[in-house]
């Protein structure tokens, strides 16, 4: 079974400050992992994905987020906070290919991000 | 530009009625999703289908049904909406993991 949460239902920063959004994760077999974004009244947009390649992953508009299997971790970050980064954020697993679920994707309760200007 | 299109993306019906909210994908995608998302809450999987003729109920129970005659087409129906069914219904296609998603059909059920 696969799981993940969020650890911060809202997160406020302010324009040019760094951005951390917290993603914890389980999962049965080697996960991929993805950050999704829905700004109000549109479509989820995917940011970034890791599926075991390269740990350290760089998505669009400048974030990034870092797979640690130690921590079971996938949190997103940014240097700089830009008032279009406001929106709801969802970190979201996969199990692999050989997992039961192959193709399902578990979505965590979403981070709504706050920019002050 | 949306590879995924979702009809209607708003709709005001009264109780008892039975809808259809559409999805069709251009991208030739096997795997298809239906998830619900209410307000301020996290998405929930409601249908899947791997492919033509298959259909899997997802994580959260729902009254729902979906068929999938066609690769590009995965239509989500209720027999007699209600109340309760009211929430915003997202489609997706999936490649290599990765989720496409429609822009969403909001339901009002009076």
């Amino acid at each position: 079974a696969q799981s993940v949460t969020q650890l911060d239902s809202h997160v406020s920063v302010s324009e040019g400050t760094p951005v951390l959004l917290r993603c914890n994760y389980s999962s049965s077999y080697s996960p991929s992992l993805f950050w999704y974004v829905q700004h109000p009244n549109k479509g989820l947009q995917l940011l970034l994905k890791y599926t075991s390649a390269a740990t350290l992953v760089k998505g669009i508009n400048g974030f990034e987020a870092e797979f640690k299997k130690s921590e079971t971790s996938f949190h997103l970050t940014k240097p700089s906070a830009h008032m279009s980064d406001a929106a709801e954020y969802f970190c979201v697993v996969s199990e692999g290919a050989g997992g039961t679920s192959y193709g399902k994707l578990t979505f965590g309760q979403g981070t709504i991000l706050t920019v002050h200007p | 530009e949306a590879d995924i299109y979702q009809t209607p993306r708003y709709l005001v019906i009264g109780t008892g009625k039975k809808i259809t909210l559409e999805c069709s994908q251009t991208m030739g995608h096997d795997k298809m999703y239906w998830y619900q998302q209410d307000p301020g809450m996290e998405l929930h999987l409601i249908h899947y289908s791997y492919g033509v003729n298959s259909t899997e109920k997802g994580d959260l129970s729902s009254e729902s049904t979906v068929s999938r005659i066609r690769t590009e087409h995965f239509p989500l129906t209720l027999e007699s909406a209600r109340p309760s069914h009211t929430s915003q219904y997202l489609c997706a296609s999936t490649h290599h993991n990765v989720l496409t998603f429609g822009a969403g059909s909001r339901l009002t059920v009076l």
